[in-house]
């Protein structure tokens, strides 16, 4: 079984709509990253939360870290096509390794 | 740019076969780690080295083998090649946080497609 849950896999919507994903476990992390893919690329980090109940907007872009600090949701508002790509979810389960979910494949129709 | 390089970008052979894929780390960084991304598998954790010493190992097959060399790039070695090992796979080297956590910058990956 996955150490991150997220949801839903694959997410289309027209240019202006809102989405949220969303990234669930039954663990509790110290921290959680959010990094996004694009098609030919290696992932980019978004955002780092750390504290249960924190909120960390990046423009349109808005990540909630939950109180429990066992998941997390991204949640954008008036998609854009450069929103387009996989996000995923990640924790480290030690210093070193960096553990992901399965991703959320986005995309935004112009 | 993520200041990452990988090398080759693509890569076809054949089942049985070995590959070499090589990766150089953003200056001044000295863990390089190692992931697979499939499909059906995602983006798993290989393996990591810090300044040339093994420092964590994940999903990472006996068939697999890793090293850093002294100027810090990395070379992740792939033998008896199978259809399945087909896949993306990326390098990463790490920057420290605020807060001691840590941020990965990927480099652009290698597809190594086995006919």
């Amino acid at each position: 079984t996955q150490l991150l849950e997220q949801s839903p896999q694959f997410l289309s919507i027209q240019e202006g709509e809102n989405l949220t994903v969303y990234c669930n476990s039954s663990s509790v992390f110290s921290s959680l990253q959010w990094y996004r893919q694009e098609p030919g690329e290696g992932p980019v980090l978004l955002v780092t939360v750390v504290t249960g109940g924190e909120v960390k907007k990046l423009k349109r872009l808005t990540f909630q870290f939950g109180d429990a600090r066992k998941d997390s949701s991204l949640h954008i508002t008036a998609a854009q096509p450069g929103d387009t790509g996989l996000y995923l979810c990640a924790v480290f389960t030690n210093d070193y390794k960096l553990s992901f979910g399965a991703g959320t494949t986005v995309t935004v129709r112009a | 740019d993520s200041g990452v390089t990988q090398t080759p970008k693509h890569l076809i052979t054949a089942t049985g076969q070995r590959v070499t894929l090589r990766c150089s780390p953003r200056s001044g960084d000295l863990s390089v780690y190692w992931y697979q991304q499939s499909l059906d598998q995602g983006l798993q954790f290989l393996i990591q080295y810090y300044n040339g010493e093994e420092r964590a190992k994940g999903n990472i097959l006996e068939r697999f083998s890793a090293q850093q060399f002294p100027d810090l790039h990395s070379e992740l070695n792939l033998s008896s090649l199978e259809l399945g090992d087909s896949a993306l796979y990326f390098c990463a080297s790490s920057s420290r946080l605020a807060g001691g956590l840590y941020e990965q910058f990927f480099g652009p990956g290698t597809r190594l497609t086995v006919l």
